[in-house]
């Protein structure tokens, strides 16, 4: 069964400061991975999302993230944190074939002035 | 632009009353879910549709149900409200099962409040 572990709940980084918000996933077969960002009281917006072409993902804002096979860990970094980062993030693991989204419990991130 | 829509945005019911969740896509995407987010837990499936008239159950499907007559619309509802059911849903849409690395298009949420 696949899965997906995102190592810390809460992360807090000054403004200006790198980012990295940890994903670890269990997959049998190439997952598809994604990063969703949720800001308070809004839906959720897909940050970028792993599709084999490219190990290393660029998003949108300014997020990238690695896909680590031998590792089996999708990261999300950001070089320098802006206070409209503040939100929370989903690491996501799509089911093989059907299309099902299973979800990390998110990481909450505080940015500091 | 096209986009996915949910009523009501806030909603406060009593144990035991029938609440209906409407869930409306101008997507045109054949699949459509229900998810609930909970503290701890992140979102989790309740049921999800590939097409009209095609529902399935979820991880958490106990005490929801969906019914799919056209494209556009999901409706979620609860058969008899219990309170831990109070929690922010929220509807979700994506194309055909048939494109790799299929993502989906959230809508603003519910939140539901079961007193």
């Amino acid at each position: 069964a696949q899965s997906v572990t995102q190592l810390d709940s809460h992360v807090s980084v000054s403004e200006g400061t790198p980012v990295l918000l940890r994903c670890n996933y269990s997959s049998s077969y190439s997952p598809s991975l994604f990063w969703y960002v949720q800001h308070p009281n809004k839906g959720l917006q897909l940050l970028l999302k792993y599709t084999s072409a490219a190990t290393l993902v660029k998003g949108i804002n300014g997020f990238e993230a690695e896909f680590k096979k031998s590792e089996t860990s999708f990261h999300l970094t950001k070089p320098s944190a802006h206070m409209s980062d503040a939100a929370e993030y989903f690491c996501v693991v799509s089911e093989v074939g059907n299309d099902k989204l299973i979800f990390g419990t998110g990481t909450r991130l505080q940015v500091f002035p | 632009d096209a986009e996915i829509t949910q009523s009501p945005r806030h909603k406060i019911t009593e144990t035991g009353r029938q609440v209906t969740l409407a869930c409306h896509q101008t997507w045109n995407h054949n699949n459509m879910f229900w998810y609930r987010q909970d503290l701890g837990h992140g979102l989790r499936l309740i049921h999800y549709s590939y097409g009209v008239h095609d529902t399935n159950k979820g991880e958490v499907s106990d005490g929801y149900s969906v019914s799919r007559s056209n494209t556009e619309d999901l409706p979620l509802t609860l058969e008899s409200a219990a309170s831990s059911q109070t929690s922010v849903y929220f509807c979700a849409s994506s194309e055909s099962v048939a494109r790799p690395y299929n993502e989906q298009f959230f809508g603003p949420g519910t939140r539901l409040t079961v007193l």
